[in-house]
């Protein structure tokens, strides 16, 4: 069974502030992983993914992956109040280029100003 | 691009009753999935579709639950006789074949409340 796990939250940091949502995985062979962001009321849209291990930037967002221990994880730097929604994490099937997305039940994120 | 296009954006029916989903997927893109989402068990792969072809039907949780893709531009999802445990956000993705980390491009979604 492919599972995705994140820390369910609610998180809750001011504005200015490093965010860090987290997420583990348990099929080993999984190969890329989406960071999907979810405003209330709406569908997700892709933030950034990854497939290295190591960091990956993209503005304010730092996705980072380790294969080893299984975990993903995003930072947004400089949190802004309109970054306040739900984060998904997502993985794909092994071996899959094209498959399949597994996601995790999300994080909420609150920014207060 | 217009994007994924759902239709109802909302439906609320009695138990028993026939529901149909509709979903238009982007043009060009090979590949269409059916997510339900719930605050229970959060974004769930119901079926996909490549090429018009369902691939993987194991999320469907139970007969009552029915796709198909008659052709590129359409694909339906229904429910028959529906159950409140039914009610969900039910979403529409795509994204296109034969590119490596493609994005899935998820349509507004329909809400769908069973009473």
């Amino acid at each position: 069974q492919k599972e995705v796990e994140q820390n369910s939250g609610p998180l809750s940091v001011p504005e200015g502030a490093i965010a860090s949502l987290n997420c583990t995985y348990s099929d080993r062979g999984s190969q890329s992983f989406f960071w999907y962001r979810q405003y209330s009321g709406k569908s997700p849209e892709l933030i950034m993914f990854i497939y290295s291990n190591g960091d990956k930037e993209d503005g304010r967002f730092t996705a980072q992956l380790n294969k080893a221990s299984q975990y993903v994880s995003l930072l947004i730097r400089d949190s802004q109040p309109s970054d306040s929604a739900t984060y998904l994490c997502a993985g794909t099937d092994r071996g899959s280029t094209l498959g399949r997305l597994y996601f995790g039940r999300g994080t909420q994120l609150t920014v207060w100003p | 691009d217009a994007g994924v296009i759902q239709s109802p954006r909302h439906e609320v029916t009695e138990m028993g009753q026939e529901v149909t989903l509709r979903c238009k997927p982007i043009s060009g893109h090979d590949y269409l999935f059916w997510y339900r989402q719930t605050m229970m068990r959060g974004l769930e792969l119901l079926i996909y579709f490549n090429n018009n072809v369902p691939i993987d039907d194991s999320g469907m949780p139970e007969d009552r639950f029915s796709a198909k893709m008659p052709n590129a531009s359409f694909s339906t999802l229904k429910i028959q006789p529906s159950e409140p445990r039914d009610s969900a956000v039910y979403f529409c993705a795509s994204r296109p074949g034969g590119v490596r980390n493609s994005p899935l491009h998820f349509g507004n979604g329909t809400r769908l409340t069973v009473t």
